[in-house]
């Protein structure tokens, strides 16, 4: 099955700098993946997700990368805001099987 | 709208209790899910209902038993819990199946006593 691992399980970053969280997963059938930002006491909210015939996406401060022949992909968050503060998961799918990876912890520092 | 909405947001339930979560999206997806989960850990799958059929159940005990009334609304009835099984649980849907975007609730925070 599917394995998708996740790095750092904790990052902290100033207000205004960059924050990157990276993944790899290991079923090269795995075609689309999301990212969920989820914060304390709610439910996941999907923030920006890509397919496998893309390298790149961005939405204003967001962006995820995609190197499907090293199978990784990494979320891009740029001018960071406390409100950034929050678990991500990043996740892959194949359709059929969906797996989460394990969590990062992003505290911004004011 | 890309809303889910579950109640109750919180539920205390001794260990002889019946109780049910409710589920409800207005969005037209045809996929529901129930994923528990504990603290600090993702999210783990327990059903999917696709088209309002039971399609997946990850050897879930037969303590919780899901329901698909509709296409709608998605319950999860509750019966004779471990203080274990306390967590949040968690309601999610998309179009189809999970290479479509899923949508989270908010989740119910169940404490078994």
């Amino acid at each position: 099955g599917e394995n998708v691992e996740q790095h750092p399980s904790t990052l902290s970053v100033q207000e205004g700098d960059s924050a990157v969280i990276k993944c790899t997963y290991s079923d090269s059938a795995s075609n689309y993946f999301p990212w969920y930002k989820q914060e304390l006491g709610k439910g996941p909210q999907l923030i920006i997700d890509i397919r496998s015939n893309v390298g790149e996406k961005k939405d204003q401060r967001i962006a995820v990368t995609l190197n499907k022949t090293a199978k990784h992909f990494s979320l891009h968050i740029t001018e960071t805001q406390p409100e950034d503060s929050a678990v991500y998961f990043c996740a892959a799918s194949t359709g059929n099987q969906f797996y989460f990876g394990t969590g990062t912890s992003l505290t911004v520092i004011p | 709208d890309t809303e889910v909405t579950q109640t109750p947001k919180h539920l205390v339930m001794g260990m002889t209790n019946k109780k049910s979560l409710k589920c409800e999206q207005h969005m037209g997806h045809r996929a529901m899910y129930w994923y528990k989960q504990k603290a600090k850990k993702p999210p783990e799958l327990m059903f999917v209902y696709s088209y309002e059929k039971l399609s997946i159940n990850e050897s879930v005990p037969s303590r919780f038993s899901p329901e698909c009334p509709n296409s709608s609304l998605l319950n999860l009835h509750l019966h004779a819990l471990q203080p274990e099984d306390s967590a949040l649980y968690l309601c999610a849907s998309s179009l189809r199946d999970r290479s479509f975007e899923q949508y989270f609730g908010p989740g119910t925070r169940l404490t078994v006593t």
